[in-house]
């Protein structure tokens, strides 16, 4: 199996503009998950996916952040507009539900940098 | 929000050392595992241990449980310079659902 693939692994933008991240989970994987990670504040959960079902979607850090989960092998992370505090490295994850282990598997992740 | 604050922040040790990284955490779990971060790559699962468990061993690796003190801790045995990495420990709740990381350990590792 490919892994997790995640992409842009780069993106920089400016302030203002639109951003989307994208990620294809292991095939089989039911759970779905987006963190973001910086220097400041670690690694943070933004919303996990059970089925293509948003589950948990609290550590979205406000209304300028959405994802979605169209089907089982693809989801997207969106930022509009865009701002520098956004910057950081956003990482998507998968795993399997039948395992009841919670291990999960990471993508190499997308590093935004907002100009 | 973080569930595990991880101590030392930081750890430079030779070659051939042993590595202890410590993990504590806030409510109950269902298991707690440990994953490695090399520079610029995503994360990589090490080692789990479930909540009845005590100690657990993995090559070189060497975990231990302690629910009572809500800490785990992390030894990495004969260290060697491809060790070098973050190291972060994360807890599942008992619903199974989400795993909430540490703060991490950055470990270096001298030839």
């Amino acid at each position: 199996d490919a892994g997790v693939i995640q992409s842009p692994r780069h993106e920089v933008t400016e302030m203002g503009q639109e951003v989307t991240l994208r990620c294809k989970p292991i095939s089989g994987h039911d759970y779905l998950f987006w963190y973001r990670q910086t220097m400041m504040r670690g690694l943070e959960l933004l919303i996990y996916f059970n089925n293509n079902v948003p589950i948990d979607d609290s550590g979205m850090p406000e209304d300028r952040f959405s994802a979605k989960m169209p089907n089982a092998s693809f989801s997207t992370l969106k930022i509009q507009p865009s701002e520098p505090r956004d910057s950081a490295v956003y990482f998507c994850a998968s795993r399997s539900g039948q395992r009841h282990t919670g291990e999960l598997f990471f993508g190499e992740g997308s590093r935004l940098t907002v100009l | 929000s973080q569930q595990g604050e991880e101590d030392p922040q930081a750890l430079s040790i030779q070659e051939g050392e042993n590595a202890t990284m410590n993990c504590s955490y806030k409510t109950s779990i269902n298991n707690l595992q440990w994953y490695r971060q090399n520079s610029g790559r995503g994360l990589v699962h090490l080692i789990l241990i479930r909540s009845n468990e005590r100690e657990k061993h993995s090559g070189r690796l060497r975990v231990t449980l302690d629910t009572s003190k809500k800490s785990s801790s992390l030894l990495i045995t004969a260290s060697r310079a491809a060790d070098t990495a973050s190291y972060f420990c994360a807890t599942v709740d008992t619903g199974f659902q989400k795993l909430v990381f540490g703060t991490g350990t950055r470990l270096l590792v001298s030839p």
